[in-house]
């Protein structure tokens, strides 16, 4: 069976301080990766999206930035947060393939605070 | 690009009675629509999905309904319980596109 797993948990860091966040996928071989925002009571934010290694689209222009350099480990980062990071930030995967390998599945997240 | 619009963005019912929550689409080429349930702190979680070549779907207590002429399809949950209590999201996608188009969410208090 599959599994996603993300770290860390929780995460309190200054601004301007930088974010490395980890996601990585087992028991499948060339997922669709994505990792999405939520701000506290809000909805969810696509920010970026991988289809293979190397490959990253970006859905909002801020600063941010994904890297896939395995094919089941997708990494979040930034060089310097800002307040607005704040949020609940999700790995979702789903299996690459035809129209019955349509399900995304989503982490169980990293909570992140920027003081 | 695609656009979902959820409705209403709250829902408030006495214990067993049926909660319903609507989304509509405006890309005619979605064909795939999932429901998530997203409790308080945790993932949101797959609770039932369609493809566009079925008008309803059923699993237990939940089903859903999708109406393609009018690009709206609906999550009905019957007898609900406070465990249903939670924030409910809709998305829609389009076959061989990557993306998924999330609804604003639609958080449901089930009062005992």
């Amino acid at each position: 069976s599959q599994t996603i797993h993300q770290w860390p948990a929780t995460l309190v860091q200054p601004v301007g301080s930088p974010l490395s966040l980890e996601c990585t996928v087992e028991g499948t071989s060339n997922p669709n990766l994505y990792w999405y925002r939520q701000a506290a009571g809000r909805g969810l934010q696509l920010l970026f999206y991988s289809v293979g290694i190397g490959q990253i689209s970006s859905e909002v222009p801020q600063n941010l930035s994904a890297s896939r350099p395995q094919d089941r480990q997708f990494i979040l980062s930034s060089k310097k947060l800002l307040l607005s990071d704040s949020g609940f930030y999700l790995c979702a995967w789903k299996r690459s393939g035809g129209p019955s390998q349509e399900t995304q599945y989503f982490g169980p997240g990293t909570r992140l605070l920027v003081l | 690009g695609e656009n979902v619009e959820q409705h209403p963005s709250t829902l408030s019912v006495q214990e067993g009675d049926s909660a319903v929550i609507k989304c509509t689409y405006s890309d005619s080429a979605s064909n795939y629509f999932p429901w998530y349930k997203q409790e308080l702190g945790k993932r949101p979680q797959l609770i039932i999905d369609i493809r566009s070549n079925v008008g309803e779907k059923k699993d237990q207590r939940i089903a859903v309904t999708l109406n393609k002429t009018a690009k709206h399809f609906s999550l009905h949950i019957t007898e609900t319980q406070p465990e249903d209590s939670a924030v409910y999201f809709c998305a829609a996608r389009k076959y061989n596109f990557n993306k998924f188009y999330f609804g604003s969410g639609t958080k449901l208090n089930v009062k005992p």
